[in-house]
C-alpha cells in the first residue's frame, strides 16, 4: 500500500528556531512536493523537488529551503520560524507520469508561538 | 501563474440530491486533473481523476472535462452526510496545482 509519511502530526516551536519537517515516501516517486494550506487559501506550492538533490521553488519560497539527499525523503527547512508560519503543512508526492495522482501525507499541523 | 478556481461554498444539498461542484483552469497545457475530498484537520484523498474530455463515472460520482472550456466538474448522486468535506479540484503539468476548494454541507 502507497505511503507518504510525515515525522510529526503537530508540531509547536519558538518564534527564531530553526525547524525541521520530514516526509518519507515508499513508493520510488520521484515527484515529492510540501504545501502549507490556510484557510480560505487552499494548499499553496512552496517547493517541489523532481529528483535527488533537485529542486524548484513553488509559489511562496520565503523563509523555507529544502533538502533532498535520497529519493524517498524530502526535508523542509524554517530557517527562523515565525508566527506567521503558523499552518497546517502537506508533504506529498507522484510519479513523473503525467496520469498519476499525488499521495499525501498525513500533514504537520505546525504552531509558532 | 497556473490558476485553479473553485467557488468555495459552502454548498448545501439536502441528503439525496445531487451535488455539483466546479472547477476551471487557466492552462491550456495541463494534462490531468483531479477531484481530493479533505476532512476537517485530514489530508486530502483522491475520488476520481480524468484525463480525456467527456464524462467518467465511479460509483455515484462522476467526473466531467471539457478541455475547449477549461472546464472541469465533479457530480455526486444520492448525496450522504458523510460527503460533507472540501473538494479540492487539482491540475497537473508539470506540478500539480490546487483551487481553494469548495465545501460541501450534505443536511440529513
Amino acid at each position: 500500500d502507497v505511503k507518504v509519511t510525515q515525522s510529526s502530526r503537530y508540531l509547536v516551536k519558538r518564534t527564531g528556531e530553526k525547524v525541521f519537517l520530514e516526509c518519507v515516501q515508499d513508493m520510488d516517486h520521484e515527484n515529492m512536493f510540501w504545501y502549507r494550506q490556510d484557510p480560505g487559501l487552499g494548499l499553496r506550492l512552496i517547493y517541489f523537488s523532481y529528483d535527488v538533490k533537485m529542486k524548484e521553488k513553488g509559489d511562496i519560497p520565503e523563509g523555507y529551503s529544502v533538502s533532498r539527499e535520497k529519493k524517498e525523503r524530502f526535508s523542509l527547512i524554517l530557517e527562523s520560524a515565525s508566527t506567521n508560519q503558523t499552518s497546517m503543512y502537506l508533504c506529498a508526492s507522484t510519479l513523473v507520469s503525467s496520469n498519476t495522482e499525488a499521495f499525501f501525507g498525513q500533514g504537520t499541523r505546525l504552531t509558532v508561538v | 501563474q497556473k490558476e485553479v478556481e473553485q467557488n468555495s461554498g459552502p454548498l448545501s444539498v439536502p441528503e439525496g440530491a445531487i451535488a455539483s461542484l466546479n472547477c476551471t483552469y487557466s492552462d491550456r497545457g495541463s494534462q490531468s486533473f483531479f477531484w481530493y475530498r479533505q476532512y476537517s484537520g485530514k489530508s486530502p484523498e483522491l475520488i476520481m481523476s480524468i484525463y480525456s474530455n467527456g464524462d467518467k463515472e465511479d460509483g455515484r460520482f462522476t467526473a466531467q472535462l471539457n478541455k475547449a472550456s477549461q472546464y472541469v466538474s465533479l457530480l455526486i448522486r444520492d448525496s450522504q452526510p458523510s460527503d460533507s468535506a472540501t473538494y479540492l479540484c487539482a491540475v497537473k503539468f508539470n506540478k500539480f496545482y490546487f483551487g481553494s476548494g469548495t465545501k460541501l454541507n450534505v443536511k440529513p
